[in-house]
């Protein structure tokens, strides 16, 4: 059972246009949703996370939208530079568990 | 320096054989947790530890085993290795076990089962 989906598999932006990720989830109990960003051969790292007390997060270039109603969430990436490219992975959690689930990522590229 | 160290970073296994994956934190975190990526299976969750206690287990098969001889470590030993285990396996740590705690993982170790 995936319960963490993510769109599309792969995105290829512009440099300077905005790329839009999103990230789909079924257990309604995930009140924790950061994401990761992975570049080739190296480990996923934290980029940016989001706790439903709030519809929106923002660091930067990069905001996450929240909709808890329709468990779906995007994050948003403005002026899209070409070191941004690398797969951005939605994950979800919750208060009372460790672990993360990982949607399957999205393989973003900028082209210059 | 680095903080998550695993080792080794390259692993190659013939079937059937077992191995030690070791992980150590220098980070002074109190949870620590082993995930696996493939190409089948993107960072997929393995095991959960917090002071040493084994909090979940995602792994449906005995062959993979999580050690924690001191704090900062847990080594994950598989055995009867299968090519399907290939994968790389990233150890994770963060301050405390949920509670919104960010995960930091090591550089990861690559194995190969042929």
């Amino acid at each position: 059972q995936q319960q963490v989906r993510q769109s599309p598999q792969s995105l290829t932006v512009w440099e300077g246009e905005t790329a839009i990720l999103n990230c789909s989830y079924e257990d309604s109990t995930f009140d924790y949703f950061p994401w990761y960003w992975q570049f080739p051969r190296e480990s996923p790292a934290l980029l940016i996370a989001i706790r439903p007390v709030s519809n929106k997060k923002e660091d930067g270039r990069f905001t996450i939208f929240f909709n808890k109603r329709e468990k779906k969430l995007s994050l948003h990436i403005t002026d899209s530079q070409p070191g941004d490219s690398a797969t951005y992975f939605c994950a979800a959690s919750n208060y009372n568990q460790g672990k993360l689930i990982f949607g399957q990522g999205t393989k973003l590229s900028i082209k210059p | 320096d680095p903080k998550i160290i695993q080792k080794p970073k390259y692993l190659v296994a013939v079937t059937g054989s077992e191995k030690i994956l070791i992980c150590e934190q220098y980070l002074g975190h109190n949870a620590m947790y082993w995930y696996r990526q493939s190409a089948k299976k993107p960072l997929e969750f393995m095991f959960s530890y917090s002071y040493q206690k084994l909090m979940d287990n995602q792994t449906a098969s005995s062959r993979f085993q999580p050690q924690s001889s001191k704090k900062n470590h847990l080594d994950l030993q598989i055995t009867a290795l299968k090519p399907d285990d290939s994968a790389t396996y990233f150890c994770a740590s963060s301050q405390n076990w949920g509670y919104y705690a960010e995960q930091f993982f090591g550089p990861g170790t690559r194995l190969t089962v042929l």
